[in-house]
């Protein structure tokens, strides 16, 4: 298994420049997150999908759009990407109040 | 606002040391987690608790509801255990912690 996959793990963006980050995961979960992290923050929420064909806003979703495309993927796209959005982005599924979590490994986001 | 505080923010220890790092939360929660992210790498789940305690080899995880407060104890510390320690609490929604940097000193 390889629990949740995303991708790439570094981009370098200019300013106005879109991108998609994928992720997926292979444990039949229902929920998927996406969370950036930054120095000296707690990981906040950008959307998360409670289950296949929903999807809902965060704390922090301006200028990012999701799409749950099955069970298995959930992807966030940048639109035009903003020096605000460099961050570390995280993929994540089933962070709740029965089971453990899962993250991926990340992606290093740099916008110039 | 900060839902979530940890103590301390950064911690150095000499390898074999006992080592607490703490947790405290404002709101209400059902779960709480403790989480492990390696320097540039990703995040792994440690524990899940909603009461109690729990054990998995030289890690300890406690929770005090009624204090809101929690401490994930690292027994026999060594240097691989050198990480960030993030502590997420919530239910319908998570809030995280800013994170206790771990150095473990050989």
């Amino acid at each position: 298994n390889a629990g949740v996959t995303q991708t790439p793990k570094f981009q370098v963006l200019k300013t106005g420049q879109s991108m998609t980050l994928q992720c997926a995961q292979d444990m039949n979960h229902n929920s998927m997150y996406w969370y950036r992290q930054d120095p000296g923050m707690g990981l906040r929420l950008i959307y998360y999908s409670a289950s296949e064909g929903t999807t809902d806003k965060g704390e922090v979703p301006n200028g990012y759009n999701v799409s749950r495309l099955n069970k298995r993927e959930f992807s966030l796209r940048l639109e035009s990407a903003a020096p605000s959005q460099t961050s570390v982005y995280f993929c994540a599924s089933e962070l709740g109040t029965n089971t453990e979590a899962f993250f991926g490994q990340g992606t290093r986001l740099t916008v110039v | 606002k900060n839902e979530v505080e940890q103590s301390p923010q950064n911690l150095t220890a000499q390898e074999g040391e006992f080592i607490t790092i703490n947790c405290s939360y404002s709101v209400g929660i059902s779960a709480l987690h403790w989480l492990q992210q390696h320097p540039g790498g990703g995040i792994v789940s440690l524990f899940m608790l909603s009461s109690g305690k729990k054990k998995h080899g030289r890690l300890i995880a406690t929770i005090n509801i009624q204090e809101k407060h929690s401490s994930l104890h690292i027994t026999a510390s060594h240097p691989r255990d050198s990480a960030v320690y993030i502590c997420a609490v919530g239910g319908n929604q998570f809030y995280f912690g800013t994170g206790t940097s771990l150095t473990v000193i050989p």
